[in-house]
């Protein structure tokens, strides 16, 4: 089967910097995404990693290992508008798998002054 | 506002009542997935249509249906209903759907169903 591991919560102050880490198994892998989400809110795309390396998107950068499954989720300069949960994906696998994604669970983030 | 637009926002049942959620994706986009949101389950994929054929099954249950019709919006039928199915039901829509790179998708905000 396909799963993801993140941690549950993470807490961090104003301007700090935090790392969210995701493991994942997977038979077929097409890449690593994250997707923001404030409470009660819609998920919104925030990065995707097919290959091994960083990605840059302003304050926010994503990191993809595929030798480890491994990747994380890096925020810099934290603001309170970041405090919102945080999931990593995997895109299904299988003959009909489509092209759905499997979430981990979370993190739920939470920003303080 | 991601232009996905699901209606309606809330709806509030009964157990055994059957309701219909809709989705009308963004403008150029062939694929719709539905997800059910729970507080112990997280985001659990059910289903995904591809212009107009269904294209894979998650988690569904039996007593749960979708189709996608020829102007691309999607309605997801809920039958049966029990205390378990209250959730968030979001609808997402992608550019593509078949083999490649992951798509972006693209999510609505939702609605809110509350089975009592």
């Amino acid at each position: 089967g396909q799963s993801l591991e993140q941690p549950s919560e993470v807490t961090a102050v104003e301007g700090a910097i935090v790392q969210i880490n995701c493991t994942y198994q997977t038979s077929g892998f097409y890449g690593l995404s994250w997707y923001q989400q404030h409470d009660g809110g819609a998920p919104t795309f925030l990065s995707y990693n097919a290959l091994d390396g960083l990605e840059e998107t302003g304050r926010f950068s994503s990191f993809l290992s595929r030798s480890d499954s491994y990747g994380y989720l890096l925020l810099q300069e934290l603001q309170m508008k970041d405090s919102a949960s945080y999931f990593c994906a995997v895109r299904s696998s299988g003959t009909r798998a489509g092209t759905a994604l499997i979430f981990g669970k979370g993190t739920t983030l939470s920003v303080s002054s | 506002d991601s232009g996905v637009t699901q209606t309606p926002k809330h709806l509030i049942t009964a157990t055994g009542q059957r309701v219909t959620l809709r989705c009308s994706p963004r403008s150029g986009d062939l694929s719709v997935y539905w997800y059910q949101q729970s507080l112990d389950q997280g985001l659990q994929f059910l289903i995904q249509y591809y212009n107009g054929e269904e294209r894979a099954k998650g988690n569904i249950l039996e007593r749960f249906s979708a189709q996608q019709f020829p102007d691309l919006h999607s309605e997801l039928n809920l039958s049966s209903l029990e205390l378990g199915d209250s959730a968030l039901y979001f609808c997402a829509s992608s550019a593509r759907g078949t083999s490649g790179p992951t798509d972006t998708q693209y999510f609505g905000p939702g609605t809110r169903l509350t089975v009592l």
